[in-house]
């Protein structure tokens, strides 16, 4: 079994609805992430929290929310979604305690398009 | 100015070649240095972490020059399976947030 799954893998929706992605974990790692990735751009980091009272923003929040619902399960919300929000979605774990050294871990994307 | 830049490339190469990637960073507090692997329209995927001393794993050896910011991996008797997107990120100590280069693209050739 994946470690840590995305749910739905795919998605087609229209401007203006809302949609919410969801990501789960059982690695047990205390810290979860929200990249996108668009062509020539890289991963971006959408939202991140440390533990279930933590959440931070990230280098593109706009548009986006987040709810940390437990320790494994963190979700993704576009309120309005449009069509410049097309793109593949990750979520990542990492584990705390050595901080600065430790790797992440990613599960397998959301592919998002926003009509 | 981007947090970590890469050559996207593409790199073309025959097996069995050796090829070297490069990226840099900007961010001089950075801590941790990484090199993933993509796979078409997959997750990426730890390939290797880079040490200060360097380090070497099979085929791979990744250096890390901290004095000019950047970061190599060398990819030694490439295999058709080496055929991937290389990206490079970099961890700073202060926020724990993960930067990510745009990738470098690579191709082996029979």
């Amino acid at each position: 079994d994946a470690d840590v799954t995305q749910t739905p893998r795919n998605r087609i929706t229209k401007t203006g609805k809302r949609i919410m992605l969801e990501c789960s974990q059982t690695k047990g790692h205390d810290r979860m992430y929200w990249y996108r990735q668009d062509p020539g751009l890289g991963l971006r980091l959408i939202y991140y929290s440390f533990d279930v009272k933590d959440i931070n923003k990230g280098e593109i929040s706009d548009g986006y929310s987040v709810s940390r619902q437990a320790q494994a399960k963190f979700s993704l919300s576009l309120e309005s979604a449009i069509p410049n929000q097309t793109a593949l979605y990750f979520c990542a774990t990492s584990p705390s305690g050595r901080a600065h050294r430790d790797t992440q871990y990613f599960g397998p994307g959301t592919r998002l398009t926003v009509l | 100015r981007k947090e970590v830049e890469q050559d996207p490339g593409p790199f073309n190469v025959p097996e069995g070649a050796t090829v070297a990637f490069n990226c840099t960073y900007s961010n001089s507090a950075s801590q941790s240095f990484f090199w993933y692997r993509q796979d078409c329209r997959k997750e990426p995927k730890l390939l290797m972490s880079v040490y200060s001393s360097g380090n070497e794993d099979g085929r791979f050896t990744a250096q890390l020059n901290r004095a000019s910011q950047y970061i190599s991996l060398l990819i030694r008797d490439s295999k058709l399976s080496d055929s991937a997107t290389y990206l490079c990120v970099v961890n700073t100590n202060t926020g724990n947030q993960f930067y990510f280069g745009t990738g470098t693209s690579l191709t082996v050739i029979p």
